[in-house]
């Protein structure tokens, strides 16, 4: 069935240096993927989104990796700051782009330690 | 502001009980969609709506839960003959189309069944 899962469940990194968060995804006819960042008590906030057809995407400190050979999507963060601690999600429509609902991953928590 | 908005913030009530809780998404995105979040757990997909279209409610757990959005804006979220299980986070999020578009959220809406 479908799912999207991530790898570790917690992830501790010292502040200054890159985090990498990984996910990885069953659906093979999923098209869109997306990452968000999620603080207590707040809604998930949107980092960064990547297209099938594309296999890498840059945005401010952040990077978005696909491999669709292994179905595997990963996010980094340059430089990690103490803010940037949260749980991350990754998401993905399933089958076709025209589908609205996403599948979300259990989810990571990064720890930034100072 | 400019976000989604989502009422109330926190809900308590008692088993049995109907609640609604009420989304107002980004001014002008046609895309609106219901999820929910337990504990320490992922986005469950619940409904969404496009423009005119029938809604997709494939996420909905039972009968006892339904959504509206009038004039296609507002949305709301009635749990009706609430149990325990419901207790949970329910977020809204909207776009600005369905499928590959960024979907952003509000900041949900606690939902405690005693």
């Amino acid at each position: 069935g479908e799912s999207v899962g991530l790898h570790l469940p917690t992830l501790s990194v010292q502040e200054g240096d890159n985090s990498i968060i990984n996910c990885a995804y069953s659906n093979s006819a999923s098209d869109y993927f997306i990452w968000y960042k999620q603080e207590s008590g707040k809604g998930p906030q949107f980092i960064i989104d990547i297209r099938s057809n594309m296999d890498k995407r840059q945005g401010q400190r952040v990077t978005v990796l696909l491999n669709k050979t292994v179905k595997h999507l990963s996010l980094q963060i340059a430089a990690t700051q103490p803010g940037d601690s949260a749980v991350y999600f990754c998401a993905e429509t399933p089958g076709s782009s025209n589908t609205g609902k996403l599948i979300f991953g259990q989810g990571t928590t990064l720890q930034v330690k100072p | 502001g400019a976000g989604v908005s989502q009422s109330p913030s926190n809900k308590v009530t008692e088993k049995g009980k109907d609640v609604e809780l009420r989304c107002d998404p980004i001014s002008g995105h046609t895309a609106l969609y219901w999820y929910r979040q337990s504990l320490g757990q992922g986005l469950e997909f619940l409904i969404y709506f496009q423009g005119n279209s029938a809604p997709d409610k494939s996420g909905l757990p039972s009968d006892r839960f339904s959504a509206e959005r009038t004039g296609g804006s507002v949305s709301t979220l009635t749990i009706q003959r609430t149990q325990q299980e419901d207790s949970a986070v329910y977020l809204c999020a909207s776009s600005l189309g369905s499928g590959a578009a960024a979907q952003h959220f509000g900041d949900g809406t606690r939902l405690s069944i005693l």
